[in-house]
């Protein structure tokens, strides 16, 4: 059975930095490129990156360039948001998802940017 | 590119079926997704290349289309089928979601 299971959230503030994982387990984690989405409270989905199966490739949205990081440890079937130089407007229920197409998704962990 | 759903909101009764679209702003091949999400809860894929179901996903839920024109079609609905839905092209990056589609008891 696929399971992604997601930690790391809670209240930021500011400016501050913040790093989300998610596990996974039930397939072959290095065989996958594994995506992270978004939703602000009371808001759609926005795609915020994504990383290829092996990490050698990664893409993300423009909001977040040069502020987040994506990486993976696929000796422990791990991947990471490592989010620098939070805003308010960064906060949102983080999701992480298998594939570009995300076909299965973590339970979602909140991050909160506030004083 | 961009994902227009619509309608954003629809009310419909148990046993309709309904339709709803998702146009990209640009030919996207058939790399478009769909997802449920019921409140509080993470989304759910429901069909992935258009038209393609996912695994343990009830044959009521149908997807079309195919460039820049698509559908999810819903048939027989079921209180469990009422939530919004997301469209996503996977295309090309920045992935891009549709703004969603509330559906709601009539």
């Amino acid at each position: 059975e696929v399971q992604l299971l997601q930690s790391g959230g809670g209240l930021v503030q500011p400016g501050g930095s913040l790093t989300v994982s998610c596990e996974a387990s039930g397939f072959t984690f290095s065989n996958y490129a594994m995506t992270w989405v978004r939703q602000a409270p009371g808001k759609g989905l926005e795609w915020v990156s994504v990383i290829s199966g092996g990490g050698d490739a990664t893409y993300y949205t423009d909001s977040v360039k040069g502020r987040f990081t994506i990486s993976r440890d696929d000796s422990k079937n791990t991947l990471f948001l490592q989010m620098n130089s939070l805003r308010p407007e960064d906060t949102a229920i983080y999701f992480c998802g298998r594939g570009r197409a995300a076909d299965y998704w973590g339970q979602g962990i909140l991050v909160t940017v506030s004083s | 590119i961009q994902m227009t759903q619509s309608p954003s909101s629809l009310s419909a009764s148990i046993g309709d079926r309904v339709t709803i679209t998702c146009r990209a702003s640009q030919g996207i091949n058939n790399y478009l997704a769909w997802f449920q999400q019921k409140p509080g809860k993470a989304p759910k894929s429901l069909i992935y290349a258009a038209s393609t179901l996912q695994s343990g996903v009830p044959s009521k839920f149908s997807g079309s289309g195919s460039g820049t024109d698509f559908g999810l079609t819903i048939s027989n609905l079921q209180p469990e089928d009422f939530a919004i839905y997301y469209c996503q092209q996977y295309h090309s990056y920045p992935i891009t979601f549709g703004q969603g589609t509330r559906l709601q008891i009539k």
